[in-house]
């Protein structure tokens, strides 16, 4: 079975600082998802990683993949008190139909 | 346009009971995902339909667990004879396609078994 896994799972951080938060998967996918989901919220979609290499950015946050090495980033830039929510990843494989989520990054920003 | 709908998005319910959560996908979406999240976990695979085929109903902890999906749109999950284990959010997702396209999250239904 596939594994997901996210570091850190809590993350803390003041206002201004940078980031990075890491998806490590594995077994062989190129295909990656980010979700953000607030406090009693359902997930909302962020970047969709399509290929190894492939970067994304919005706002402050960027998001790489590099298949070969079966893992993921989020980086954070500057942080602000709006990016406070929890990060998931998602990992889909072609020879199934399930996408396999990480256990979620949950993140702090402090003022 | 509208996103993914659920409903009911509370449900209390006394153990025992059977239960179905509904879900409206975007129009046009062929593929519907349920999935399941406890309390301060990740998301937990439950079953996928994609178009008029079969549905992929490996995620399915118990046979007391079912979903249907009719005329390729509204989905229905039920839970039958509900236990405390099942209280969780049950999320419902669709996606233009399987292939490539990300999911487009429902705001979920929060079932609590008593």
């Amino acid at each position: 079975e596939l594994k997901v896994e996210q570091n850190p799972l809590f993350l803390s951080m003041q206002e201004g600082k940078n980031y990075t938060i890491y998806c490590n998967y594995s077994t062989t996918s190129d295909r990656l998802y980010w979700y953000r989901q607030d406090p009693g919220k359902s997930l909302e979609s962020l970047f969709v990683l399509l290929s190894n290499g492939a970067v994304k950015q919005e706002g402050r946050l960027m998001a790489s993949l590099d298949t070969k090495a079966r893992l993921s980033t989020l980086h954070i830039t500057a942080a602000v008190h709006d990016l406070s929510a929890t990060y998931f990843c998602a990992v889909d494989i072609s020879t199934g139909n399930q996408f396999y989520f990480g256990t979620g990054t949950s993140l702090t920003v402090i003022p | 346009g509208a996103g993914v709908s659920q409903s009911p998005s509370n449900k209390v319910t006394e153990k025992g009971k059977d239960v179905e959560l509904r879900c409206d996908p975007i129009s046009g979406h062929t593929a519907l995902y349920w999935y399941r999240q406890s309390l301060g976990q990740g998301l937990e695979f439950l079953i996928y339909f994609q178009g008029n085929s079969a549905p992929d109903k490996s995620g399915l902890p118990s046979d007391r667990f079912s979903a249907e999906r009719t005329g390729g749109s509204v989905s229905t999950l039920t839970i039958q004879r509900t236990q405390q284990e099942d209280s969780a959010v049950y999320l419902c997702a669709s996606s233009r396609d399987r292939v490539k396209h990300e999911q487009y999250f429902g705001p979920g239904t929060r079932l609590t078994v008593t």
